[in-house]
């Protein structure tokens, strides 16, 4: 059974760094194919793609954010952590994290961590 | 701005079907396979439709999933109370990102 976990709620200052991880059972990803995303969800907005991270240690990154966003993994201890720079309160938001299979789709999210910007 | 265009809100009564669209590009849509997420308040996004028509073990028939060129189409048959959620398209873009759509708003009257 795949189960997936982020991290505490927290809040942050303005232009402080964010640290989410992203604790998970059930799969490894070591095992070729194997993808874990980052998602998020501002109060009553859509949800957002943010990046990924592959079995291979390959990384993709949206456009938009990818100045401030490192994604990256301990195999061992099955943790994905992912780091945003510079948080503004607009990047208040629920950020979740979920398994990727085979390229495809998301079949698996944590339960999301709602994460506060504020002064 | 979602790169993926989705209604913002559908409605439909208890046993009715309803659709729901998502359009997107040549690289996106176009070019890869779509995923539909149902996210009922207060929860994550829970996977409906992969692989632009298979439902994953658990997903009733009464959802199906199609896709036509650059548009996807999510349809809801015999509408229950419990369908009341949002509802998110997504796929795969060639240029390496995810993309989602603005999500749709399901309201059974």
């Amino acid at each position: 059974q795949i189960t997936l976990k982020e991290s505490d709620p927290t809040l942050v200052k303005p232009t402080q760094t964010l640290t989410l991880t992203c604790t998970f059972s059930g799969f490894s990803l070591s095992t070729s194919g194997v993808g874990l995303g980052w998602i998020r969800q501002p109060p009553g907005k859509a949800l957002e793609w943010l990046a990924l991270i592959y079995w291979d240690d390959d990384k993709r990154y949206s456009p938009s954010l990818r100045s401030r966003l490192t994604i990256t993994k301990d195999t061992s201890r099955n943790q994905v952590v992912l780091t945003m720079t510079n948080m503004d309160p607009v990047d208040t938001a629920t950020y979740f994290c979920a398994h990727e299979a085979a390229g495809d789709y998301f079949d698996y999210w944590g339960q999301g961590t709602v994460v506060t910007v504020s002064s | 701005q979602s790169v993926l265009t989705q209604p913002p809100s559908a409605s439909g009564t208890p046993g009715q079907r309803v659709t729901i669209s998502c359009s997107g590009s040549s690289s996106s849509i176009g070019s890869n396979y779509v995923s539909w997420y149902q996210q009922l308040p207060g929860t994550a996004p829970r996977l409906l439709i992969y692989g632009n028509n298979q439902r994953p073990s658990g997903v009733p028939d009464r959802f199906s999933g199609s896709k036509s060129g650059t548009s996807a189409s999510l349809a809801i048959s015999g509408l229950r109370s419990e369908d009341e959620a949002d509802y998110y398209c997504a796929a795969w873009d060639d240029s390496l990102t995810w993309v989602f759509g603005g999500g749709t708003k399901l309201t059974v009257l």
